[in-house]
């Protein structure tokens, strides 16, 4: 399984462009990124999932360069209630799906 | 609402007892994952089941045991409990056998050993 590295904790405005990014070195063909939401207390929820280049839901964008040894997770103009831990997983179809410990983002007003 | 259920939602027990946490996945989903979340740690993988064989395991105890059953809802047994299990499980199920699909996660059963 690939080894991601995240930032532990970031802090931001509201109404700012939050942008996380995780390095994922060892990132091999099979696999993709997928990116997860957790609030306290409550379980994680899928936020977007990629393979190469960028990818665009509602919620987020996720940058992915040609090398895919690193992936950026962007968050659009965020709110207080953006204010969760963020986690990136490099996932081949295996049957597990391991979390890091993600990245604390605390959105300030 | 993920359309994953699980119960019961808080248990409060006693170290050396035993405990049954149910999760029920969302329809048509195949594949269930439990999960283990201790206070302000990350999410510790457990073992995963797909249309009732188990397929994946990972740091899950001896006192740990899990099953699912032909209606695809799965049950995680926590025996001769200790302080330290204390945590948020979490049940996730996919419709898809690996991991590369979407995880819809259900709200937990928040376990308190006393």
């Amino acid at each position: 399984l690939a080894k991601t590295t995240q930032p532990i904790s970031m802090d931001s405005y509201e109404g700012q462009e939050v942008n996380i990014t995780c390095s994922h070195n060892n990132i091999a063909t099979n696999d993709y990124i997928t990116w997860y939401q957790q609030f306290p207390s409550q379980g994680p929820r899928f936020i977007i999932q990629g393979y190469k280049t960028k990818v665009t839901n509602e919620v987020a964008s996720l940058f992915i360069p040609a090398d895919r040894k690193s992936s950026t997770l962007s968050l659009p103009r965020v709110s207080l209630s953006d204010t969760a831990v963020y986690y990136c997983l490099v996932v081949a179809n295996t049957d597990k799906l391991i979390f890091g410990t993600g990245t604390r983002l605390q959105v300030f007003p | 609402d993920s359309g994953v259920t699980q119960t019961p939602k808080h248990l409060i027990t006693a170290t050396g007892q035993r405990v049954t946490l149910r999760c029920s996945p969302r329809s048509g989903d195949l594949s269930v994952y439990w999960y283990q979340q201790s206070l302000d740690q990350g999410l510790q993988f457990l073992i995963q089941y797909y249309n009732g064989e188990e397929r994946a395991k990972g740091n899950i105890l001896e006192r740990f045991s899990a099953q699912q059953f032909p209606d695809l809802h799965s049950e995680l047994n926590l025996s001769s409990l200790e302080l330290g299990d204390s945590a948020l499980y979490f049940c996730a199920s996919s419709v898809v056998r690996g991991s590369t699909g979407e995880l819809f996660f259900g709200e937990g059963s928040r376990l308190t050993v006393l």
